[in-house]
């Protein structure tokens, strides 16, 4: 199975902070990456697919880059909702792997 | 409005089985593959199967194959998720998730599955 590390898996950020979240293939998977919000009780929620489509109704602030095996999210400038668990995952070959996660907490 | 709505959680023995539904409005449902998802304490999100719009073709990850069994039926708008054998490890929330335009969309709000004697 692709493994998927994240990095790091915890960050204290403020508002108004650019934040730059990791996440590496253990092989190729072309831009076959998703990036998922989690805020405690939830379900996750699509924030980027295909490495760097935008879902709709995501706010532009959060942008996403990589191909092969090195991805990256960014948010450009933290706002208050943006504090939550942050997972990316790959759907290039089955089974799907989910990174272990990067918290994202108020500094 | 979208809604996806799991049900036939609770709590099993080890060994045990349970059969988790979900039920989907808003979209075509027919229209969309679909997935099952876990969140446990020990390995965290987990994608654990698939099934196509048809339901012709499934998949499974290793931790699940041959105990779980994926199924849907297209005129009821409904997916299920048979699980036998189960042990403490599959204790966690089980998500049911559709999948389209590359992306895990709808995501219904989750069920506790509690594995214990």
């Amino acid at each position: 199975a692709i493994q998927m590390t994240q990095s790091p898996s915890s960050l204290s950020a403020s508002v108004g902070d650019r934040v730059t979240i990791a996440c590496r293939a253990s092989q190729g998977i072309r831009n076959d990456l998703g990036w998922y919000q989690q805020k405690p009780g939830k379900a996750p929620k699509v924030l980027i697919y295909g490495a760097s489509s935008l879902h709709i109704g995501v706010p532009s602030r959060f942008s996403g880059t990589g191909f092969g095996t090195d991805f990256t999210l960014t948010i450009s400038s933290l706002q208050p909702d943006d504090f939550a668990t942050y997972y990316c995952l790959q759907d290039h070959d089955y089974p799907w792997t989910f990174g272990q996660g990067t918290k994202v907490e108020m500094k | 409005e979208v809604q996806v709505v799991e049900s036939g959680g609770g709590v099993v023995q080890p060994g045990g089985s349970l059969r988790l539904s979900c039920t989907a409005s808003g979209f075509t449902f027919s229209d969309y593959e679909m997935n099952w998802v876990r969140q446990t304490p020990g390995r965290g999100l987990e994608w654990i199967s698939y099934i196509s719009d048809s339901g012709s073709t499934i998949f499974y990850s290793d931790s699940v194959k041959g105990r779980f069994t994926i199924s849907r039926d297209n005129a009821k708008k409904s997916l299920f998720l048979q699980m036998n054998s189960l042990s403490a490890d599959d204790t966690g929330v089980y998500y049911c998730v559709s999948w389209y335009s590359s992306a895990l969309d709808y995501w219904g709000q989750g069920i506790l599955v509690p594995v214990s004697p």
